[in-house]
């Protein structure tokens, strides 16, 4: 199975932040990676695929890069909206989830 | 838009099966590969299988051979069944929507499970 690992966990910031978070797979899987976004109660809502590629209407201050075994998605001048957590998963190989992200107040 | 919407029973007791529907509207059953994912408390999501308008069926093997999954295209549903479930398959039970990206496109809004007796 491909590992997928998230860091921080937890991540404090405030609008206007830039903030950047990392996931690593424990193996290679190309350009093979999406983020999403979950509020509480809701489903994941689909960021970014293909690691770099920003879904339609997804504002433009995310942005996603990387390849092989390490990514990062950065979200450019936090907004109150981005507040939420947020999910790697590779499709190189199956479909794994990291462990999330939690953006919150600082 | 396709939309999607999760049905069935919120409490199960140990040893027994668990089944949920996701009810598709706004567009073909044909048109996607139709996942279950789900989520426990404080856990990361998992994929537990998918399936074609075909019957086509791709299961993750953590859930060896506890899981099935069925398409009905006259009603625009697939199905889930879990069977042999303990605490540990309490969780929020997603369907989701795979296109040609192979990525969830679209989800449904979850539905709480617990299994208890």
């Amino acid at each position: 199975d491909i590992q997928m690992t998230q860091s921080p966990s937890t991540l404090s910031a405030s609008v206007g932040d830039r903030v950047t978070i990392t996931c690593r797979a424990s193996e290679s899987i190309s350009s093979w990676l999406a983020w999403y976004q979950q509020k509480p109660g809701k489903a994941p809502k689909l960021l970014i695929y293909k690691s770099s590629t920003l879904e339609s209407g997804v504002p433009s201050r995310f942005s996603g890069r990387g390849s092989g075994t390490e990514f990062t998605l950065t979200i450019t001048s936090l907004q109150p909206d981005d507040f939420a957590t947020y999910y790697c998963q590779q499709y190189n190989n199956f479909w794994t989830f990291g462990q999330g992200t939690k953006v919150d107040f600082k | 838009q396709v939309q999607l919407q999760e049905s069935g029973p919120g409490l199960v007791k140990p040893s027994e099966t668990l089944s949920l529907r996701c009810t598709v509207s706004g567009g073909s059953i044909s048109m996607y590969y139709w996942s279950w994912i789900r989520q426990s408390a404080g856990e990361r999501l998992e994929f537990l299988g998918r399936i074609y308008a075909s019957g086509t069926t791709t299961y993750n093997p953590s859930l060896k051979s506890r899981v099935t999954m069925s398409v009905d295209t006259s009603k625009n549903q697939f199905s889930l069944k879990l069977n042999s479930v303990t605490a540990a398959d309490t969780a929020v039970y997603f369907c989701a929507a795979t296109g040609t990206r192979d990525v969830f496109d679209i989800w449904g809004q979850g539905t709480m499970v617990t299994v208890s007796a």
